[in-house]
């Protein structure tokens, strides 16, 4: 069974920069996460889809970030303008849902400089 | 205070060893809960899930204690290939939220 897909895996954009990064969850899972890694520290939800509605965006930087999930399939999470304080892994995460375990994406390491 | 705490370590144990991590959680109305593994640079892996009469998986047991809210994961005989950061992850199950902690990192020395 394919995991969950993550592109690119590394990107290096100056500050005030706009990146995107595309995740492609495994098949049949509604659940999809956006998690933000930053070094020495636990990952930390940005947002939740369940299929293409969200559930929980309350820690989404949102005059800078948006992420969508236009089909329920495929998401993409936006920065713009990018500020160096954003230099993380950028993880992507799937779910049956039900209280089930997620399932992550290699992840996309950002460097903003 | 966080919704879920661990003590971040580093935890130095000889190989052989065993080691015992506890996590904490505020949000009482939690129903799920696991331990992932996450080696450097890598995306996290689901160890274990953690079940309300406890479980075990060859060297790793989890326990859950709902009353004082914490989830425990000990490792007997350490293994070199141990050396990681476990994280705790708690799901509300309501909204299938999965909230993580900070993570304790785990080394093994021969």
């Amino acid at each position: 069974e394919a995991g969950v897909a993550q592109s690119p895996r590394y990107k290096i954009i100056e500050k005030r920069q706009s990146v995107a990064f595309w995740c492609n969850p495994i098949s049949g899972h509604a659940t999809l996460y956006w998690y933000q890694q930053i070094l020495g520290q636990g990952p930390k939800l940005l947002i939740q889809f369940q299929n293409n509605g969200v559930v929980d965006d309350s820690q989404l930087p949102k005059d800078r970030f948006s992420a969508e999930r236009l089909k329920g399939v495929d998401s993409t999470l936006k920065i713009q303008p990018a500020k160096l304080e954003d230099s993380a892994v950028y993880l992507c995460a799937s779910s049956l849902g039900g209280g089930l375990e997620a399932f992550f994406g290699q992840g996309t390491r950002l460097t903003v400089v | 205070r966080k919704e879920v705490e661990q003590d971040p370590g580093p935890f130095n144990v000889p190989e052989g060893a065993t080691v015992a991590f506890n996590c904490t959680y505020s949000n009482s109305a939690s129903q799920s809960f696991f331990w992932y593994r996450q080696d450097c640079r890598k995306e996290p892996k689901l160890l274990m899930s953690v079940y309300s009469s406890g479980n075990e998986d060859g060297r790793f047991t989890a326990q859950l204690n709902r009353a004082s809210q914490y989830i425990s994961l000990l490792i007997r005989d350490s293994k070199l290939s141990d050396s990681a950061t476990y994280l705790c992850v708690v799901n509300d199950n309501a909204g299938n939220m999965l909230t993580f902690g900070g993570g304790t990192r785990l080394m093994v020395k021969p």
